[in-house]
């Protein structure tokens, strides 16, 4: 079975560009999270999706950010303007919503911005 | 609140050593605890898991015990490969506004030379 997956893999940009993360769930899963990693703050959800309707944004950092699921297989994380403070490496995971159910992690978008 | 600590590294050990990485936890009700890997260059996948105390998680030769009266769940290995180089993260799973979030630890980076 194919994980979550993520594109891109890499991603360099210049400050003030608009910056898209994809995501694609595993399949049946109805659970979708956002998180980020960086050295100073660790791991920070930053919005969870249900059945492809957005049930916890506050770990959203600003209004530059923005997170859309439209279908059970697609979301995306977009940030416009970008800052270099963004710089970071953006997860998506799925899961089914049950207690204590396990979250299946891609394998990130390295972003960097100049 | 909720949180997980987990003792600072990097842990630095040669192989077929004993391993040990400490993780106590703060939550109210009986969360699920969880160990997550995560490989360089990679995202996280989940190395085991506990939903209820007194219970061992295990995999891989790690293994972890839920042990409620001293909130901890701690891991452990008792002879490491350099293959097992890599960041661990402990976290414990617990409701909130009606889904299950997943709050880490800072992670424990794991070093194993020949």
């Amino acid at each position: 079975d194919a994980g979550v997956i993520q594109s891109p893999r890499h991603e360099v940009t210049e400050m003030g560009q608009e910056v898209t993360l994809r995501c694609k769930p595993i399949s049946g899963h109805n659970s979708l999270f956002w998180y980020r990693q960086t050295m100073m703050r660790g791991l920070e959800l930053l919005i969870y999706f249900n059945n492809n309707v957005p049930i916890d944004d506050s770990g959203m950092p600003e209004d530059r950010f923005s997170a859309k699921m439209p279908n059970a297989s697609f979301s995306t994380l977009k940030i416009q303007p970008s800052e270099p403070r963004d710089s970071a490496v953006y997860f998506c995971a799925s899961s089914l919503a049950e207690r204590g159910e396990t979250q299946y992690f891609g394998p990130g978008t390295r972003l960097l911005v100049l | 609140g909720d949180s997980v600590t987990q003792m600072e590294g990097p842990v630095t050990l040669s192989e077929e050593a004993f391993l040990t990485i400490n993780c106590t936890y703060t939550a109210t009700g009986y969360p699920s605890l969880f160990w997550y890997v995560q490989y360089p260059g990679e995202g996280l996948q989940l190395l085991l898991k506990a939903t209820k105390a007194d219970d061992k998680g295990s995999n891989k030769g790690f293994e972890a015990t839920y042990r409620k009266e001293t909130t901890s769940f701690h891991l452990e290995k008792g002879s490491v490969q350099v293959s097992d180089s890599a960041v661990y993260f402990c976290a414990l799973s617990v409701p909130s506004g009606g889904y299950n979030k997943l709050i880490f630890g800072a992670g424990t980076r794991l070093a194993v030379h020949p």
